[in-house]
């Protein structure tokens, strides 16, 4: 068990640009999730995956965002036409099947925008 | 929709001291989970102790316990023998048992701990 593992881990890009995280949940982990973090608060929930099927996608998650799992194992997101505001660290969990299953983060994705 | 206040910005203790991190939040279910979160500085979260709501008795990981008022819907988290591998950001998280599995996280309290 390697645990949740992001690329990049920091990620520096110009207002405007399109820029793709990845993230590689827990082997035999069905459950993924993506959350925002920016600087002195909790992370926020963006989206979330069973398998393959995006279940649950949050206010925050623009147009601009997508994300997606296929074949159920690794995941992106992606932000297209980046802004300022979207500098924050991007937080990938996961968690195995059932109710009780608690999450396990990656170490995250921090994003810079100039 | 749920919510989760940590009222502590920042907290601090003497190393082998106690401390005590709050946490009150909101929701109209019966049933869900809350945990405790450590952040340290440029390091991934790590869970520290988890409660269900249905359980009465307190959890309790070695120096960490909790006291759980369901009624009064308040989950602190007490640090027995503080270390000074302790200091970390906390954050208080909310999750329903019914709606979705996302986790509804607090603002987060600094701990810092003094030698």
């Amino acid at each position: 068990d390697t645990g949740v593992s992001q690329d990049p881990r920091h990620k520096i890009t110009k207002r405007g640009q399109n820029v793709t995280f990845r993230c590689d949940p827990i082997s035999e982990h069905n459950r993924l999730y993506w959350y925002r973090q920016t600087l002195g608060q909790g992370p926020e929930f963006l989206t979330y995956f069973q398998n393959e099927a995006q279940l649950e996608k949050s206010r925050l998650l623009s147009d601009r965002f997508s994300a997606e799992r296929p074949k159920g194992s690794f995941s992106t997101l992606e932000i297209q036409r980046t802004e300022q505001g979207d500098s924050a660290m991007y937080l990938c969990a996961s968690s195995p099947p059932g109710l009780a299953g608690e999450q396990y983060f990656g170490p995250g994705t921090r994003l810079t925008v100039t | 929709a749920q919510t989760v206040t940590q009222s502590q910005p920042e907290m601090s203790v003497q190393e082998a001291e106690t401390v005590t991190l709050s946490c009150t939040y909101d929701t109209s279910e019966s049933d869900y989970y809350l945990f405790w979160y450590k952040q340290p500085p440029s390091r991934q979260m790590i869970l520290v102790i988890r409660q269900e709501a249905y359980k009465q008795q307190n959890a309790t990981e070695n120096r960490f316990s909790v006291n759980f008022q369901k009624a009064a819907k308040s989950f602190s988290l007490k640090i027995s023998d503080s270390q000074l591998g302790d200091a970390a950001m906390y954050f208080c998280a909310y999750r329903s048992m019914e709606y979705g599995n996302k986790l509804v996280f607090g603002a987060g309290t600094i701990l810092r701990v003094k030698s």
